[in-house]
């Protein structure tokens, strides 16, 4: 079956710190791959994700490169600001020749920017 | 436009109670999905519905475990006899579907109704 993989946290970083979230993953079929961000109080919402091999998503300065041979998707900013605090969450999907994109969400990962 | 909605944002009950939750998806999204997220843990998938019907129930942990979508918009998830392992974070996210036409369908989700089985 299909799993991810994520970093334990929490993590902590000051700001302007260059953050790494580690994922990786299982799969059946040839995944799509995203990253979810649940801000404090709201819901989950898509940052970025990749559809194929060697594509990298990235949004809000935040970037992950699909790495089919290492099967990874890091999670990377060069340099994290205070606002940057929340959960993060890898997942992937998995056709498998359908309609169903279901989601399959790594634990989470908790991070908190401090001042 | 609005997102997904979900209702209510909290519910309470009784161990073996009957419970309902709502969820509003996007306009025109044809594909609706429930998750549950427990705490400190990941969403899991818990049933897929593309149109009125429910496509993939491989998620739903037993038969106390119901969702229907009669109009193909509107999904209500339904638990019977309620246990306090049922405590979890419900969330319905909503995609445009099979008419998408692509290699992936990002969903998009709500915020989410918290029960609480005391």
């Amino acid at each position: 079956g299909n799993s991810v993989t994520q970093m334990e946290g929490p993590v902590t970083l000051s700001e302007e710190a260059f953050l790494t979230i580690n994922c990786t993953y299982t799969a059946t079929g040839y995944p799509s791959l995203f990253w979810y961000v649940q801000y404090p109080g709201e819901g989950l919402q898509l940052l970025l994700k990749a559809t194929k091999a060697d594509d990298k998503g990235s949004n809000k300065g935040f970037e992950a490169t699909y790495r089919k041979e290492t099967t990874s998707f890091h999670l990377e900013k060069g340099s994290v600001q205070v606002s940057d605090s929340a959960v993060y969450f890898c997942a992937l999907s998995d056709r498998g020749g359908g309609s169903n994109y279901k989601l399959t969400f790594g634990k989470g990962t908790l991070l908190t920017v401090n001042p | 436009g609005a997102g997904v909605s979900q209702t209510p944002s909290n519910k309470v009950t009784e161990k073996g109670k009957y419970v309902e939750l709502r969820c509003d998806p996007i306009s025109g999204h044809t594909a609706l999905y429930w998750y549950r997220q427990s705490l400190g843990q990941g969403p899991e998938f818990l049933i897929y519905f593309q149109g009125t019907g429910a496509a993939d129930d491989s998620g739903l942990p037993n038969d106390r475990f119901f969702a229907v979508r009669p109009e193909g918009s509107v999904s209500t998830l339904k638990i019977q006899r309620t246990e306090r392992g049922d405590s979890a974070v419900y969330l319905c996210a909503s995609s445009l579907g099979a008419a998408s036409g692509r290699s992936t369908d990002t969903q998009y989700f709500g915020p989410g109704t918290r029960l609480t089985v005391l």
